[in-house]
Order: structure tokens, then C-alpha cells, then sequence
């Protein structure tokens, strides 16, 4: 089916461990978003994508690694996750043709790091 | 000062009322987005908006560029309504970066 979708839904691992999380979508959309929501601080950039091979940072970056090496997939990874990084992650995508569309969400990866 | 911020914090209402959530923001824009998301769900876009309001079933959303505010509307409210409602602003150098407000907690009574 058509989408965004995101791998696991959730997770629970110890600190020091590498995690990663999986997004994909259908649309072929060029941009792609990484974002944690954390109580009291809403919803936050980590990493963006605006095409294959390009990312940059967003508003909350460190401790985290992604990749782009095809469209439809915008993997994240916590290189060694410590327990700040316990929070829900939302992948969203959007604009085939820019980024002037609405963004398209997953449906969230609950990670819980002990 | 938050770029954005949404008010109220948490909202209250009976069945059938009329609400409205606000949403200012400081920088300037180019597009602002309604979302909602229900407890423990994922997050819905409901409207992208540059100018003037847009309406869908229900929900009605307008914007004022010059006074840098937005407002979402819910008309005869109802409690699968019941949700958090995020107004996310695209600032003209964000490169389709959204920076988000804190969220409107609704919840409407039966």
C-alpha cells in the first residue's frame, strides 16, 4: 500500500546500544524528516533529507546518524543511545516537487532506552 | 519567546460547542500547517494554508499574514474531536523545515 511507514513501532534497548529506525515511504516525495516529540518541548527536527545523498541537520542532531542512499528510505540511527534519547520518533515526508505541500507523518516509533 | 506559540494550553468543551484554537507566530512565512494528533497516534496534516481559510467538513482554518496569526475552528464539536492540535510554521528560509508550537490539548464531553 501507498505510505509512510515506519520500523519498529516499538522499541526498548539499553544504553550504549546502536539502534536503528526505519522509514519508508511510496510516493517517491524528495524530502524526508526526522523528529522527536518529547513532553514539554512538542516536536523537533532532527534530521532532514531533501533528495537521495543529501541531509542536513535540524534542530536537535547529535547522537544521531542518517543515511540516504535511496528516495523511499530515510533510516536513523542512534550510534550509542543513552537515556535523553528515550522519546517517540516520527518520520514524515513530503513534495515530490518542493516543499511547499503538506508533510505526510508515520505513525511513530516508541523507543525507550534503559 | 517560542517562533510559535498556540493558545490555549488545554481546552475543554461540551458536544455541540464551537472552538477555536489560536496560533501566533514571529518570523515570517511562507505556508503554516494544521496537524492533529489523537492519544497515542500518529499525526494527521489537516490544512497548509499561506492566505485567507480554508475549510474542511467541520474544521475551518484562516490566516492573517500581516498579523502573523492563524486560527482553527471546530464547529459542532464532538468527542472523537478530542485530540492535540499542533499549528507548525514554514519560515521563508527553512527549507521545508517546520518549526512547530506546543500543541492545543482538546477534549470534548459527551
Amino acid at each position: 500500500d501507498a505510505g509512510i511507514t515506519q520500523s519498529p513501532r516499538y522499541k526498548i534497548t539499553e544504553t550504549g546500544r546502536q539502534v536503528t529506525l526505519m522509514c519508508h515511504q511510496t510516493w517517491s516525495h524528495s524530502y524526508m524528516f526526522w523528529y522527536r516529540q518529547d513532553l514539554g518541548h512538542g516536536l523537533r527536527l532532527i534530521y532532514y533529507s531533501a533528495a537521495a545523498d543529501i541531509t542536513d541537520k535540524g534542530e536537535v542532531p547529535d547522537g544521531y546518524v542518517v543515511s540516504r542512499s535511496k528516495t523511499e528510505n530515510f533510516p536513523l540511527t542512534l550510534e550509542s543511545a543513552t537515556r535523553s534519547q528515550t522519546s517517540v520518533y516520527f518520520c514524515a515526508s513530503s513534495g515530490k516537487q518542493g516543499f511547499y505541500q503538506p508533510q505526510h507523518f508515520g505513525d511513530g516509533t516508541r523507543l525507550s532506552i534503559l | 519567546k517560542n517562533e510559535v506559540e498556540q493558545s490555549p494550553q488545554n481546552l475543554t468543551a461540551q458536544e455541540g460547542e464551537f472552538i477555536t484554537i489560536n496560533c501566533s507566530y514571529s518570523v515570517g512565512i511562507s505556508a503554516l500547517h494544521w496537524l492533529q494528533q489523537h492519544p497515542g497516534g500518529g499525526i494527521v496534516s489537516l490544512f497548509m494554508l499561506s492566505s485567507g481559510k480554508k475549510k474542511h467538513g467541520r474544521l475551518i482554518a484562516t490566516i492573517n499574514i500581516q498579523e502573523k496569526h492563524s486560527s482553527l475552528h471546530i464547529t459542532a464539536s464532538h468527542p472523537r474531536d478530542s485530540a492535540v492540535y499542533i499549528c507548525a510554521v514554514l519560515n521563508y528560509t527553512s527549507y521545508g523545515k517546520l518549526t512547530f508550537g506546543q500543541g492545543t490539548i482538546l477534549t470534548v464531553h459527551p
